[in-house]
C-alpha cells in the first residue's frame, strides 16, 4: 500500500533547541497535513499545507509542502516541555484518492 | 471551538459480540471519516462517507464494519463480530471538503477485545 515514511522515529532535544522532521514518499501528494498526538488523545490539527513551495508558520511551528510534491517538513523553534508528544504527517495523493494516509509518526521528549 | 465528539471513550467487550461507536461530527462538515490506531503504531484509514454513502474504504474495512448516519448529527462505525486484533484505537474525522480540506479528529474510543 501507500507509504510515507517519517523521520526521524525519535528524537530527544534540550528544551530551547530547534526541532526538524520530515516525511517523504516515492508518491506525489496534493495536500499535507500535520498533526499532534498526545498519549491516549487523537491527533490534533497543527497546520494545512495545500501548495507545493508552500511554507507556512503557526506560532513556533513552520512547515514546508515540498517543491516535488512528496516530502513535507515541520520546524519547531525553541522547543518547550508542553512540545512532547507524537508527530504525523497526514498527505492526500494525487491520484484519485482522497483519502489522508498517515505517515509512521516522530516521538518528541523535550528534556527541561 | 466546535469538535469532533465520540462515544465511548473506552469499551471492553467480548469476542465475537457486536460493538457500535459513535461520533458527532462538526455541524457544517459534510465529510466523515473513521481511522484506528493500533497502540504505538500509526493512524490508517479505514473508510470515509459522503451523502449518505462510503465513498472510499480500505482493505481493512471487510464485511464486519459497517458505517451508518442514522440521523443529522451522528455518523456510526458498526463491527458485526469482534475479532482480538481489532483492539485499538478508533477515531472518527470530518471535514468541510473532501481530500483538500483540513481533517479534524475526535478523542477516539478505546476498543478492547477479550
Amino acid at each position: 500500500g501507500q507509504q510515507l515514511n517519517q523521520s526521524p522515529q525519535s528524537m530527544f532535544i534540550q528544551e530551547g533547541e530547534d526541532v526538524s522532521m520530515n516525511c517523504t514518499s516515492s508518491s506525489i501528494f496534493n495536500t499535507w497535513l500535520w498533526y499532534k498526538q498526545d498519549p491516549g488523545e487523537g491527533p490534533v490539527l497543527l497546520i494545512a499545507l495545500y501548495k507545493a513551495g508552500e511554507l507556512t508558520s503557526n506560532g513556533r511551528l513552520t512547515a514546508q509542502f515540498g517543491i516535488t510534491r512528496k516530502d513535507s517538513f515541520l520546524n519547531i523553534s525553541a522547543s518547550i516541555p508542553s512540545d512532547v508528544g507524537i508527530y504525523f504527517c497526514a498527505g492526500q495523493m494525487a491520484s484519485g484518492t482522497y483519502k489522508y494516509i498517515f505517515g509512521t509518526g516522530t516521538r518528541l521528549k523535550v528534556l527541561a | 471551538e466546535p469538535e469532533v465528539t465520540q462515544t465511548p471513550s473506552h469499551q471492553v467487550t467480548q469476542m465475537g459480540q457486536e460493538v457500535i461507536l459513535r461520533c458527532v461530527p462538526i455541524s457544517n462538515h459534510l465529510y466523515f471519516y473513521w481511522y484506528r490506531q493500533i497502540l504505538g503504531q500509526k493512524v490508517e484509514f479505514l473508510v470515509s462517507f459522503y451523502n449518505n454513502e462510503i465513498s472510499e474504504k480500505s482493505e481493512i474495512f471487510d464485511d464486519q464494519f459497517s458505517v451508518e448516519r442514522p440521523d443529522g448529527s451522528n455518523f456510526t462505525l458498526k463491527i458485526r463480530s469482534t475479532k482480538l486484533e481489532d483492539s485499538a484505537m478508533y477515531f472518527c474525522a470530518s471535514s468541510r471538503t473532501e481530500g483538500t480540506g483540513e481533517l479534524f479528529f475526535g478523542e477516539g474510543s478505546r476498543l478492547t477485545v477479550l
